[in-house]
């Protein structure tokens, strides 16, 4: 099955400094990758995803890159606020939607002011 | 509101004691998900269904049973916990399993301490 790996498991940036987040996977077929936040407290919620026919996203200060020939795709938050500090999951899927999503260990960002 | 409920919250229980935790969703979602979060483990399916009365392992189902007899319920049931199922669990629900649905509403999460 799909294996996902996830680095770091823990960052700290200074409020205003960007945040990158670095996932990587094992089934070429896997064609969705999704990213989630959860706050302290809380379900996880999605932020933002991508799907493999599109290397790079955005929304507002996040953005996902893929490179789906490394097998690698990343989270990037630009000038971070303390309402980022968070858990951050990435996940893969090989059916394109959010049936058996493998979820990545986790990061816990912590932005200081 | 549109929500995935699950219950308790929080619960202490003994090794062999059964439970079950319950989760509810009001968005008419076909599908529904049980994980479980463990630190450094991320989250790891348990159960999921694609519909009622269609239930199929994930990654670490032992211990675990689920049942869909009704399209908004989605129960986790333990018959004999153990140490090892002390956790934090998560109920999911999402439009269906298909192509396009992609986004997965979570419960609010119940933890979980079998002594």
């Amino acid at each position: 099955g799909e294996n996902v790996e996830q680095h770091p498991s823990t960052l700290s940036v200074q409020e205003g400094d960007s945040a990158v987040i670095k996932c990587t996977y094992s089934d070429s077929a896997s064609n969705y990758f999704p990213w989630y936040k959860q706050e302290l407290g809380k379900g996880p919620q999605l932020i933002i995803d991508i799907r493999s026919n599109v290397g790079e996203k955005k929304d507002q200060r996040i953005a996902v890159t893929l490179n789906k020939t490394a097998k690698h795709f990343s989270l990037h938050i630009t000038e971070t606020q303390p309402e980022d500090s968070a858990v951050y999951f990435c996940a893969a899927s090989l059916s394109g939607s959010a049936r058996q999503l493998t979820f990545g260990s986790g990061t816990q960002l912590t932005v200081l002011p | 509101e549109a929500q995935v409920t699950q219950n308790p919250r929080y619960l202490i229980t003994v090794t062999g004691k059964k439970l079950t935790v319950t989760c509810s969703q009001n968005m008419n979602h076909e599908y529904m998900s049980w994980y479980r979060q463990d630190p450094g483990l991320g989250l790891r399916q348990i159960y999921y269904s694609m519909n009622v009365e269609v239930t199929d392992k994930g990654d670490v189902p032992e211990g675990y049973k689920v049942s869909r007899k009704e399209k908004r319920n989605f129960p986790l049931i333990l018959e004999s916990p153990s140490p090892n199922q002390t956790s934090l669990y998560f109920c999911a629900s999402s439009m269906n399993h298909r192509v396009g649905a992609n986004v997965l509403t979570f419960g609010a999460g119940s933890r979980l301490t079998v002594l």
